[in-house]
């Protein structure tokens, strides 16, 4: 699976949109971006996933650029309960029995 | 439905002391793993199963074993604890379908 790169932290006002960058230059066809957070001592949560479109669900949107090359996760509207640590994966969709392998993360704290 | 469910939440165990942490699901998912989490990193995967009497070895599996024997349970045991063998176990389950891991809240193990 592709590396990628992630700010070890940001900031962001609460109510502004929070953008998440990550880069994965090597990011092969069939791989897919992936997006989860880990809310303090809690178990990781899956956020949102894409190949090549952009996504949009009820927690997040996933902007990936037209080479695939690096991706946003936007949070448009972050509140206080989205501080969290962000992982952004790179992985084949089907391959189930190759694990997620999760990086350090960017630490996203949002400021009231 | 629970989810994932981890036992025990927290756990104090001597130095060369043996014991089971249990993970148990009910979303009937065929994939299950186990990672450990040490202070200010990542996700490490231990141990991982992509169905019912099948395991196989993680970035970091030793000192560690697993087995499973029913669909819903994983367990990871530890037969000789260590101080380095100190972190926070979460466990994950998915489908091949799914695209999305559910984690459990985790457990807190310290050895002394």
């Amino acid at each position: 699976d592709a590396k990628t790169t992630q700010p070890t932290s940001m900031d962001c006002a609460e109510g502004r949109a929070a953008n998440l960058p990550c880069n994965h230059s090597t990011i092969s066809g069939n791989e897919y971006v992936y997006w989860y957070r880990q809310i303090h001592s809690q178990g990781p949560q899956y956020i949102i996933h894409g190949l090549k479109n952009n996504e949009t669900n009820e927690m997040a949107s996933l902007i990936i650029t037209e080479d695939r090359k690096s991706s946003t996760l936007i949070l448009p509207h972050a509140t206080l309960r989205d501080t969290a640590v962000y992982y952004c994966i790179v992985r084949v969709a089907s391959s189930g029995n190759t694990p997620l392998v999760f990086g350090k993360g960017t630490r996203l704290s949002v400021i009231a | 439905n629970a989810g994932v469910t981890q036992t025990p939440k927290f756990r104090v165990l001597k130095t060369g002391q043996s014991m089971t942490l249990l993970c148990a699901q009910d979303m009937n998912h065929e994939y299950m793993y186990w990672y450990r989490q040490d202070p200010g990193m990542g996700l490490r995967l231990i141990h991982y199963s992509v169905g019912e009497g099948t395991t196989a070895k993680g970035e970091v599996p030793d000192g560690y074993n697993v087995s499973r024997l029913k669909k819903q349970n994983f367990l990871l045991g530890l037969e000789s604890a260590a101080p380095s063998q100190t972190s926070v176990y979460f466990c994950a389950s998915s489908n091949p379908a799914n695209y999305g891991y559910t984690f459990g809240s985790g457990t807190r193990l310290t050895v002394v």
